[in-house]
């Protein structure tokens, strides 16, 4: 049974601090690793589609790193903001179509 | 820009009732997703679509079922709810294909049984 792992589970961030959080996933048979941000009230939409060992993606103040020989995807906010906090989900893809969800880490900044 | 819709944000239902949850996607995506999400789990799922009329079930089936009539459409059925069924619903639509594809999400049902 494949499985995703996250952590940490929470993290609490003062404003304008830069944070980091994990994803672990199998390492063999690796095809594509998925992070997405669920806000609170909104749709959870996705940040970075990564399937290179060694890629980097970034999106303004977000960035990620994918080493598929470990299995793991850190993903880096730098100078955190209040409207960074979400919860960050990473998945992984499965049999068929499917995707394997993480359970998130719930990122709160405090002002 | 891409749209996902479902019917309803909030929905309290009781012990029972026969409850539909309904997704529309305007992408003309080939496959449809129906999860749940609760507290302190990942995103679970109950059932997908890659086509018209086509239909497979996902991590946790039980007590639910599906339609998909029109490509645009996929419907949530649960048959008689229950309390153990109350959770956050999302629906998710992608182009086709591989694993690599992004799924693009309505903004969740929030069900309640009582």
């Amino acid at each position: 049974i494949l499985n995703v792992e996250q952590s940490p589970q929470s993290l609490h961030v003062q404003e304008g601090d830069s944070t980091n959080f994990t994803c672990s996933f199998p390492s063999s048979n690796f095809y594509a690793l998925h992070w997405y941000r669920w806000e609170t009230a909104k749709s959870p939409e996705a940040l970075f589609v990564m399937t290179l060992n060694g890629d980097e993606k970034k999106k303004g103040r977000i960035s990620a790193t994918l080493n598929t020989k470990e299995g793991y995807s850190y993903l880096y906010i730098k100078g955190s903001q209040p409207e960074d906090s979400a919860t960050y989900l990473c998945a992984f893809p499965g049999s068929n179509y499917q995707l394997i969800w993480g359970a998130g880490t719930k990122l709160i900044i405090k002002p | 820009d891409v749209k996902v819709t479902q019917s309803s944000r909030y929905l309290v239902k009781r012990t029972g009732e026969k409850v539909f949850l309904e997704c529309v996607q305007d992408m003309d995506h080939e496959n449809m997703f129906w999860y749940r999400q609760d507290p302190g789990l990942g995103l679970r799922l109950i059932y997908f679509s890659y086509d018209v009329k086509m239909k497979e079930k996902g991590d946790i089936p039980e007590g639910y079922s599906v339609s998909r009539e029109k490509k645009e459409r996929f419907s949530l059925i649960l048959e008689s709810a229950s309390t153990n069924q109350t959770s956050m619903y999302l629906c998710a639509s992608s182009p086709g294909g591989a694993g690599s594809e992004t799924q693009y999400f309505g903004p969740g049902t929030r069900l309640l049984v009582l």
